[in-house]
């Protein structure tokens, strides 16, 4: 059980480039999350998916594109990245039964865009 | 402006010392969590609260919700170098009918050993 796992660790890009971080959840969660963590902003929603199928913006969504791949795999593209993107980017996956209604946050993605 | 303000933004202690980590929001809070962040790394689910009044320990952590469920305090008793890291309260509050979470801007603790 790996719980919330992400690819990359670390990513430089070149402003203009596009790549695709990926997230996976072995927990059987409906509800999965994309954030960014900037200095002073504390955590800020990119995009959700409430269940397999559906996706939602959240806060600060411009930029950016996610995939629902199944109920497992939730990825989020950056299409022309630019420096306002770099940042730490987390996946989170909910549970809302069985337990305490909580999030589960996988370790991260570091990335620079030069 | 912050949904969630947490306080004091940053803090140093001296081990042993205990710590108060305070999380303030002027609407109604529907659930409160409480997570660890070591530098570099992922959030770690430490409490989570959801009635008024709610109080919940684990080891020499302990966390309140006020009766309002509008504030919630983290309190370390007698802190140690492991405790270190930043400390995040995040919330479930509804705007216009609709859930969904917010997070405070973290609290950064270093303990001196």
């Amino acid at each position: 059980n790996a719980g919330v796992t992400q690819t990359p660790k670390f990513q430089v890009l070149k402003t203009g480039q596009s790549m695709t971080l990926q997230c996976a959840q072995d927990m059987n969660h409906n509800s999965m999350y994309w954030y960014r963590q900037d200095p002073g902003m504390g955590l800020r929603l990119i995009y959700y998916s409430a269940s397999e199928g559906t996706t939602d913006k959240g806060e600060v969504p411009n930029g950016y594109n996610v995939s629902r791949l199944n109920k497992r795999e939730f990825s989020l593209r950056l299409e022309s990245a630019a420096p306002s993107q770099t940042s730490v980017y987390f996946c989170a996956s909910r549970r809302l039964a069985g337990g305490p209604d909580t999030q589960y946050f996988g370790p991260g993605t570091r990335l620079t865009v030069l | 402006s912050q949904e969630l303000e947490q306080s004091p933004q940053s803090l140093i202690v001296q081990e042993g010392k205990n710590l108060t980590i305070n999380c303030t929001s002027s609407k109604t809070l529907y659930g409160l969590y409480w997570y660890k962040q070591k530098y570099g790394e992922g959030l770690i689910f430490l409490m989570m609260l959801q009635k008024g009044g709610e109080e919940k320990s684990h080891e020499k952590i302990t966390a309140k919700l006020d009766e309002k469920k509008q504030q919630s305090s983290l309190h370390i008793t007698a802190s140690q170098p492991s405790h270190a890291g930043i400390y995040l309260c995040g919330a479930l509050l509804t705007t216009s009918g609709t859930y969904k979470y917010i997070f405070g801007t973290g609290t950064r603790l270093k303990v001196l050993a």
